[in-house]
């Protein structure tokens, strides 16, 4: 069974300085990856979605990448906001015939920064 | 507005009761899914469907029913709802499914059973 494990649960940093969230899975055959954010009350945002043939994905501050042997991914967010505060999910598609279509989470890691 | 839209926002049931949450989506996705978010578990997959007529049982489907007539709705009913099943739950849409494309999330529905 697919684990997923992210660390640290909660950072809080300054205005301005870069981070690093991490991401652990338990088993390689993942078909991709996926980073979301979810804002109190409301819903999951797609922020990156890399395949499992890919290395990183990058989209404006932030920046994704995968190593699929060693079951690691980290986000990688530069310069952060006050608008970044959120908590970010990771989140891996499970290859095989009955799970395909399944996303497998993490508990998140609860960021907030600091004006 | 396009998009995916959950209703209610917020509900409050008795155990017992049987309670209904609606999921609509207006992309035409073909893959639609419903989460239950927890405290010390995360996000849990209950059920999926991968088109109209065709569901499939997620990681904790037990007390769960779903049913897929349209391609744009995806209902989950509690038959007998239960204290443990106090939780946030969400649904999502895909056009390929998890393998290949990004999974799209509603607003979620607060549920509390009395």
């Amino acid at each position: 069974k697919q684990e997923v494990t992210q660390i640290p649960a909660a950072l809080s940093v300054p205005e301005g300085e870069n981070l690093v969230l991490n991401c652990s899975f338990t088993d390689s055959a993942i078909y991709n990856l996926q980073w979301f954010r979810q804002d109190p009350g409301k819903g999951l945002t797609s922020l990156l979605l890399i395949q499992s043939s890919q290395r990183e994905q990058t989209s404006g501050r932030l920046n994704a990448s995968l190593d699929k042997s060693s079951g690691r991914s980290t986000l990688y967010i530069a310069a952060s906001q006050p608008g970044d505060s959120a908590t970010y999910l990771c989140a891996v598609a499970q290859r095989g015939e009955t799970s395909g279509s399944r996303l497998t989470f993490g508990e998140g890691t609860q960021l907030t920064v600091n004006p | 507005d396009a998009g995916i839209t959950q209703s209610p926002r917020y509900k409050i049931t008795e155990t017992g009761r049987q309670v209904t949450l609606m999921c609509h989506q207006t992309w035409s996705h073909s893959y639609m899914f419903w989460y239950r978010q927890d405290l010390g578990h995360g996000l849990r997959l209950i059920y999926y469907s991968a088109a109209a007529d065709i569901t499939d049982k997620g990681e904790v489907p037990d007390g769960y029913v779903v049913s897929r007539s349209k391609t744009e709705n995806f209902p989950l009913t509690l038959e007998s709802a239960t204290r443990s099943q106090t939780s946030v739950y969400f649904c999502a849409s895909s056009d390929l499914g998890a393998r290949a494309d990004t999974q799209y999330f509603g607003p979620g529905t607060r549920l509390t059973v009395l």
